[in-house]
C-alpha cells in the first residue's frame, strides 16, 4: 500500500484545468516533488520542494501543498501533457525512507 | 549537462547477486545525494535507495532492507547498489537519480534511462 495516495486517473479536454492530488502525513512534514513519465521513460521532475518550477518547465504547471495534501495543477492542459504523474515525499515516521505515491494517468482528449 | 548512465543490469537467477553501477558527469558529484528508483513491468516508481553526499545513514526500502546495499565512490563520481538474494519481485527497470540536496532526504531532480534487471530461474 502507498502512503501517498492519488487518484488513479484524471481527464480533462484540451484547455481544461487538471488537478492531482497526492495526500498523506508526509506531505505535512517534508517537500512534495512532481513527476512527469511518459510511456517507460526517465521520469521529469515538473515540481520541486513543493511549488518551486524547475527550469524549462511551463508556468501552466504549478503545485501546491495544504494540510496533508498537495496539489499539482495543470492549467489549459494539452495533448503533450498526457503522461503519468508521480508524487515523491520523505516518510520520516520511522527510519526515514522515500515514498511514491501510485502515480496518476493524465489524459488529455 | 547532467548526464547518468547505469549499468549493470541483466538475467540473474533468484537467490543470486548482481551490482548496478551508474557512472554521473556534468555536475559536482560529491555536492549531491543520490538515489536508486525502480519500477517493474507496467507498474509505478518504487524508491529504493537514498545515500547522501558523504554516504553517511543511507536510507533503503522494507522491501530491500537487509539485501541490498547503496554505495558511491566521490573519487570516481560513481554511484552503485549491491542486490544480495535476489527474488523474482526485485526484477524491474532500475534508475539512478541526482539528488536535489546533499542529503538524500530531499527529492531528486535528474534521472538516468535505467538498466533492465531480470530474476528468473
Amino acid at each position: 500500500s502507498y502512503e501517498l495516495t492519488q487518484p488513479p486517473s484524471v481527464s480533462v479536454s484540451p484547455g481544461q484545468t487538471a488537478r492531482i492530488t497526492c495526500s498523506g502525513d508526509a506531505v505535512s512534514r517534508k517537500y512534495v516533488y512532481w513527476y512527469q513519465q511518459k510511456s517507460v521513460q526517465a521520469p521529469v521532475l515538473v515540481i520541486y520542494e513543493d511549488s518551486k518550477r524547475p527550469s524549462g518547465i511551463p508556468e501552466r504547471i504549478s503545485g501546491s501543498t495544504s494540510g496533508t495534501v498537495a496539489t499539482l495543477t495543470l492549467s489549459g492542459a494539452q495533448v503533450e501533457d498526457e503522461a503519468d504523474y508521480y508524487c515523491y515525499s520523505t516518510d520520516t515516521s520511522g527510519d526515514p525512507r522515500g515514498v511514491f505515491g501510485g502515480g496518476t494517468k493524465l489524459t488529455v482528449l | 549537462e547532467v548526464q547518468l548512465v547505469e549499468s549493470g543490469g541483466g538475467l540473474v537467477q533468484p537467490g543470486r547477486s548482481l551490482r548496478l553501477s551508474c557512472a554521473a558527469s556534468g555536475f559536482s558529484f560529491d555536492d549531491y545525494a543520490m538515489h536508486w528508483v525502480r519500477q517493474a513491468p507496467g507498474k509505478g516508481l518504487e524508491w529504493v535507495s537514498g545515500i547522501s553526499w558523504n554516504s553517511d545513514s543511507p536510507g533503503y526500502a522494507d522491501s530491500v532492507k537487509g539485501r541490498f546495499t547503496i554505495s558511491r565512490d566521490n573519487a570516481k563520481n560513481s554511484l552503485y547498489l549491491q542486490m544480495n538474494s535476489l527474488r523474482h519481485e526485485d526484477m524491474a527497470l532500475y534508475f539512478c537519480a541526482k539528488g536535489s540536496r546533499l542529503s538524500w532526504d530531499y527529492g531528486m531532480d535528474v534521472w538516468g534511462q535505467g538498466t533492465t534487471v531480470t530474476v528468473s530461474s
